[in-house]
């Protein structure tokens, strides 16, 4: 079956500060995506990044970098210079067909990030 | 571009009751997928739908099901309301045709059952 892990149910950063935001993933599938998304308090799920489990290099958007480990099964995400915007909800997640013939997206529990000022 | 939308924002039901919530995804996107947001169990996979077709489903009763019409809008039903059915409903929708492809998310319905 498949899993998400995020270990850190909350985190503490100063601003302008980089922060990793940890996540493991479990998949006996070849071929699966790695998403980060944040939820700010309205509920809204926001994409920030994503990663293919062929891709060679880590992703990166802007602020946000993507640390893929593939063999430790690994898909840490790095903000850096943090915001006091940045103060959210952030759920790791992966998506794939997983025998089930269409696409099926698993969310970890999620990890609520504060920014100190 | 116009983004997803889900209708109603706010719902307050009774145990027993049904609801049926909706979602409008973006235009030209073809696939929907529901996911159920509770403080306990977090974010659960309800089901997709690509071309009016549910093609994956979670492990929610079947209390819980679904359409999608010809315009790719979809609709979600709970029937029979549990109050542990109180929760974020949320909608996605994307093309449904790769799995590099970004799941752009509505705002949710919030759900609640008394």
């Amino acid at each position: 079956a498949q899993k998400i892990t995020q270990t850190q149910p909350g985190m503490f950063v100063q601003e302008k500060e980089a922060v990793t935001l940890d996540c493991t993933y479990d998949t006996s599938d070849p071929s699966y995506g790695l998403f980060w998304y944040k939820q700010p308090s309205s509920g809204e799920m926001i994409f920030l990044i994503y990663q293919g489990s062929y891709d060679q290099q880590n992703a990166t958007e802007g602020r946000y970098s993507l640390n893929f480990q593939k063999a430790r099964k690994s898909a840490n995400l790095v903000i850096s210079a943090s915001q006091l915007g940045d103060s959210a909800m952030y759920f790791c997640a992966m998506r794939g067909e997983f025998g089930t013939g269409g696409f099926k997206t698993i969310f970890g529990a999620g990890t609520r990030l504060f920014v100190k000022a | 571009k116009a983004g997803v939308t889900q209708t109603p924002r706010y719902l307050i039901k009774t145990r027993g009751q049904q609801v049926t919530l909706s979602c409008s995804p973006i235009s030209g996107h073809r696939s929907v997928s529901w996911y159920q947001q509770t403080p306990g169990q977090g974010l659960q996979f309800l089901f997709e739908y690509f071309s009016e077709t549910q093609r994956n489903k979670g492990n929610f009763p079947g209390r819980f099901s679904g359409r999608q019409f010809s315009n790719s809008r979809s609709e979600m039903n709970v029937s029979t309301l549990e109050l542990g059915d109180s929760a974020l409903y949320l909608c996605a929708s994307s093309s449904g045709t790769s799995l590099r492809e970004t799941q752009y998310f509505g705002p949710g319905t919030r759900l609640l059952v008394l």
